[in-house]
């Protein structure tokens, strides 16, 4: 079976730019989770949708930082403006319900020069 | 703030060796993570642990739980090349909603 997709896999960017990330959760899976994993700051929590329920943001680094997640299934992180320091690995997980196992996506490389 | 720390950060073995990973964490846990990444590739998930003295394995690895003492474990058996990846540990902190906080994770080298 399919599991969690993210396009696109890699991309490069210039200072100042806005990036769209998606991510494409295992079908049936309520709960979709982003990820940042960077060389510094290791594997940090982003945002949390479940369901039809406000998303828990409090993983953003800043207002620079957006997602949402539409009609329950695909998500698209958002960042505007992109900093040299948004560089990093976009990880998307997705889980059946609230509190199971979280499965990963293979996430996007995103490089700002 | 919840603070998840592994021990060691890189180890390298021989095979056929053993040895244990260990993950602490600082706060009260509904569950702990163990997941797997290989160099350029994503999370994969390994176990889940979700109860004091709660023990669980596959193949090679083997992972524990002590809640009391706010201590996972990840053993491993004999160890052979294909097990060399880098081991996350991770904290679903009681109360939010399952927002995961990872460990700084245990490279592991597996030498023939």
């Amino acid at each position: 079976g399919a599991g969690v997709s993210q396009s696109p896999s890699n991309k490069v960017t210039e200072k100042g730019k806005d990036v769209e990330l998606r991510c494409d959760p295992i079908s049936g899976h309520t709960a979709l989770y982003w990820y940042r994993q960077s060389l510094g700051q290791g594997l940090e929590f982003l945002i949390y949708f479940q369901g039809n329920s406000a998303p828990d943001k409090s993983g953003l680094p800043s207002d620079r930082f957006s997602a949402e997640r539409t009609g329950g299934s695909v998500s698209t992180l958002t960042i505007q403006r992109t900093q040299q320091e948004d560089s990093a690995v976009y990880l998307c997980a997705s889980s059946l319900v609230y509190g199971e196992t979280q499965y990963f996506g293979p996430g996007t490389r995103l490089l700002v020069l | 703030e919840l603070k998840v720390e592994q021990n060691p950060l890189f180890l390298s073995m021989q095979e056929g060796k053993n040895y244990t990973i260990y993950c602490n964490y600082s706060t009260t846990s509904d569950r702990l993570y163990w997941y797997r990444q290989d160099p350029g590739k994503s999370l994969e998930s390994l176990f889940v642990l979700l109860s004091n003295g709660a023990v669980k394995q596959e193949g090679r690895l083997m992972a524990s739980l002590d809640t009391k003492a706010r201590l996972s474990t990840l053993h491993i058996t004999a160890a052979v090349h294909d097990l060399s990846a880098t081991y996350f540990c991770a904290v679903d902190r009681t109360g939010t909603a399952s927002k995961l906080t990872f460990g700084t994770g245990t490279r592991l080298q597996v030498t023939l």
